[in-house]
């Protein structure tokens, strides 16, 4: 399946972190979501093969990922803050262009900004 | 802008049904459905696509009114592994392959 890394990260305010995702092998299309305790996924970025990433869901400049070789992602946050303590999950998923197909969620990393 | 499902929350007997439903105030292209367990990853529970073409588990069955902009998911004959917080993801054509997700629906289901 797909594996994040960290599972949990407790971080000062205004330090940077980054987090890991591998996605299941062959699986062309990525993506990372924020989801704050007891609500609903928010779409961050998304990657598919060696296109532009669509950013078009991150919050801000502080936010950045990077997708090398097609297959593992890292999320980074810079400078973080309180309100970005949530799970961020990532997905992967076998999509190709001219329909829509299932995502595969990871366990997430839980971020703790104190 | 995030599709709204309803109800928010629903408790079940073993056995009975639900419908849970969706509305999107976009024209959309496909809805995904998923189930999340306390404490868990979601899963992927069914794909509707525009023209009505499916996708997923047999057990579970879902509709999508794509001139209404909504979908339903209908929990038939519950059973305690129903439990779960419940996800409608939409995905629209001029948003490309990214969903919006839903707020979620709490299902319990008790014995």
């Amino acid at each position: 399946g797909v594996s994040q890394n960290p599972r949990h990260k407790i971080t000062k305010r205004g330090q940077n972190v980054t987090f890991r995702c591998d996605p299941i092998s062959g699986h062309t299309a990525l993506y990372w979501y924020r989801q704050s305790l007891g609500q609903g996924l928010e779409f961050l970025i998304y990657f598919q093969g060696n296109s532009a990433p669509d950013k078009s869901g991150l919050p801000s400049d502080r936010f950045s990922a990077e997708r090398t070789g097609g297959s593992v992602s890292t999320l980074t946050i810079q400078r973080t803050e309180q309100r970005d303590s949530a799970m961020y999950r990532c997905a992967s998923s076998p999509r190709t262009s001219g329909s829509s197909y299932e995502q595969y969620f990871g366990p997430g990393t839980r971020l703790t900004v104190t | 802008q995030q599709p709204v499902q309803s109800p928010q929350a629903v408790i079940l007997r073993e056995g009975e049904d639900a419908v849970i439903n969706c509305s999107s105030s976009k024209a959309l292209y496909s809805v995904h459905w998923y189930r999340q367990k306390h404490g868990e990853a979601p899963v992927f529970l069914m794909i509707l696509l525009k023209g009505g073409e499916q996708k997923g588990h047999e057990k579970i069955s879902a509709s999508f009114n794509e001139k209404k902009q909504q979908s339903s998911l209908y929990l038939t004959a519950s059973q305690l592994s129903y439990s779960g917080t419940y996800f409608c993801g939409t995905e629209t054509q001029a948003a490309g392959n990214k969903l919006t997700f839903g707020g979620g629906t709490r299902v319990l289901v008790k014995p």
